[in-house]
């Protein structure tokens, strides 16, 4: 069975300092991984996705992931959290099962502190 | 380009009332999503569309929940009769399907907080 882990669900960082939010997903087919944020009452805005090219991609606003294929992980970092980043974040994993199937995590609230 | 559009923002009814949703999707966009977010919780897909057809529908609760796609373009969620446990926000979303769709971006509208009394 398919499935996405969001290892943590509250992160707290201070302003200015790394973030790191964990993703781990089990599958049978290669995945596309994505990051979401959700900012209060908005709609859910790519971050960055991953669909088999290089194993690391960077995203909007200084955030980016790494593929680890060996640790089925898509961990999301920031070398230095802005109060702004303070949001829901959705860690996505879409496979080709013959449809298309779309798994979200359960999401990690990112606080940051000044 | 207008991101995804959805209406109405907000809703409040009573349990047993029918209820509907709208969404418009980006232009150009083949398949259209319905999610539905409970409190606390990520989106979990109701429906899925390419073009008019629904190609994924089997999250969708058939006896009180319907959903069309006319022409292609916008689409309609409704719900009859609504139940507490319905209460959530409803996600519409929208990408291209072009070769591998499972690696399309999806596009999320604002969402409709629904508050069922």
């Amino acid at each position: 069975a398919q499935s996405v882990t969001q290892l943590d669900s509250h992160v707290s960082v201070s302003e200015g300092t790394p973030v790191l939010l964990r993703c781990n997903y089990s599958s049978s087919y290669s995945p596309s991984l994505f990051w979401y944020v959700q900012h209060p009452n908005k709609g859910l805005q790519l971050l960055l996705k991953y669909t088999s090219a290089a194993t690391l991609v960077k995203g909007i606003n200084g955030f980016e992931a790494e593929f680890k294929k060996s640790e089925t992980s898509f961990h999301l970092t920031k070398p230095s959290a802005h109060m702004s980043d303070a949001a829901e974040y959705f860690c996505v994993v879409r496979i080709n099962t013959g449809g298309f199937k779309t798994i979200f995590g359960a999401g990690t609230r990112l606080f940051v502190k000044a | 380009e207008a991101g995804v559009v959805q209406s109405p923002r907000y809703k409040i009814i009573e349990k047993k009332q029918p209820v509907a949703f709208w969404c418009n999707p980006i232009s150009g966009h083949n398949t259209l999503y319905w999610y539905r977010q409970n409190l606390g919780q990520g989106p979990e897909l109701l429906i899925r569309y390419e073009n008019e057809e629904a190609v994924d529908d089997s999250q969708l609760p058939k006896d009180r929940f319907s959903a069309e796609r006319l022409k292609g373009v916008d689409s309609t969620l409704k719900i009859q009769p609504a139940e507490l446990g319905d209460s959530a926000v409803y996600l519409c979303a929208s990408s291209k399907v072009a070769g591998k769709g499972y690696q399309e971006t999806q596009y999320f509208g604002p969402g409709t907080r629904l508050l069922v009394l």
